[in-house]
């Protein structure tokens, strides 16, 4: 197994402009997450999504989009960037059942810089 | 929103030294994680607790579910230089949701 998967690494991007920040897991997990990581705030919720075709919002979704359309996958879309934006993003998924929906499994990060 | 409180922010130890770290909460937590994150990767799973007043331990890693729910700990025993990295605590308030909820993290600086 690849575990989860997250392109690119590092993403430099001008205001205003959109992109696309891809995850993927092969590990047949229903729950997916995607969070941002700042420093000195540990890691933040953005959106969540608890199966394919279910997403909901996390503490911190302004300015993103995500969508579920199959259970491998789990894409996060900024529409129109701020320097604001300028973070660590993981995305993280987890099993369905029992306990193990507790324990998530993270991605290495994408390093995204808004100029 | 929800905060959890993580202590100390910072250490700079001995190697061969006890380490603990503390996270607390002013709200009940149903499960309490601990993550481990090297520079440039994401957070590993290190120890997952479910119940209050649990005990368990992972090697020479010892957490534990404060009784009251709104605290957890960890302690790393005889502390060597790999052990050097961010320490999170994590933590969800309402099971099987994904929410989980972080601490700001203590970082961990380990002397030969």
């Amino acid at each position: 197994n690849a575990g989860v998967t997250q392109t690119p690494k590092f993403q430099v991007l001008k205001t205003g402009q959109s992109m696309t920040l891809q995850c993927a897991q092969d590990m047949n997990h229903e729950y997916m997450s995607w969070y941002r990581q700042d420093p000195g705030m540990g890691l933040r919720l953005i959106h969540y999504s608890v199966g394919a075709g279910i997403t909901d919002q996390g503490e911190v979704p302004n300015g993103y989009n995500v969508s579920r359309s199959t259970t491998e996958d789990f894409p996060l879309r900024l529409l129109s960037a701020a320097p604001s934006q300028t973070s660590v993003y993981f995305c993280a998924s987890s099993y369905s059942s029992g306990r193990l929906t507790d324990t998530q499994y993270f991605g290495p990060g994408t390093r995204l810089t808004v100029l | 929103g929800q905060q959890l409180n993580q202590s100390p922010q910072s250490m700079f130890i001995q190697e061969g030294e006890d380490v603990s770290m503390n996270c607390t909460s002013s709200s009940i937590f149903n499960t309490w994680l601990w993550y481990k994150q090297d520079p440039g990767e994401g957070p590993v799973l290190l120890i997952a607790l479910y119940k209050a007043g649990e005990l368990t331990s992972n090697g020479r890693l010892t957490a534990q579910f404060g009784i009251t729910r709104k605290d957890s700990f960890l302690n790393i025993s005889a502390s060597i230089p790999s052990d050097v990295g961010i320490y999170f605590c994590a933590g969800l308030q309402v099971r099987n949701t994904g929410k989980l909820i972080f601490g700001q993290g203590t970082t961990l600086q380990v002397k030969p």
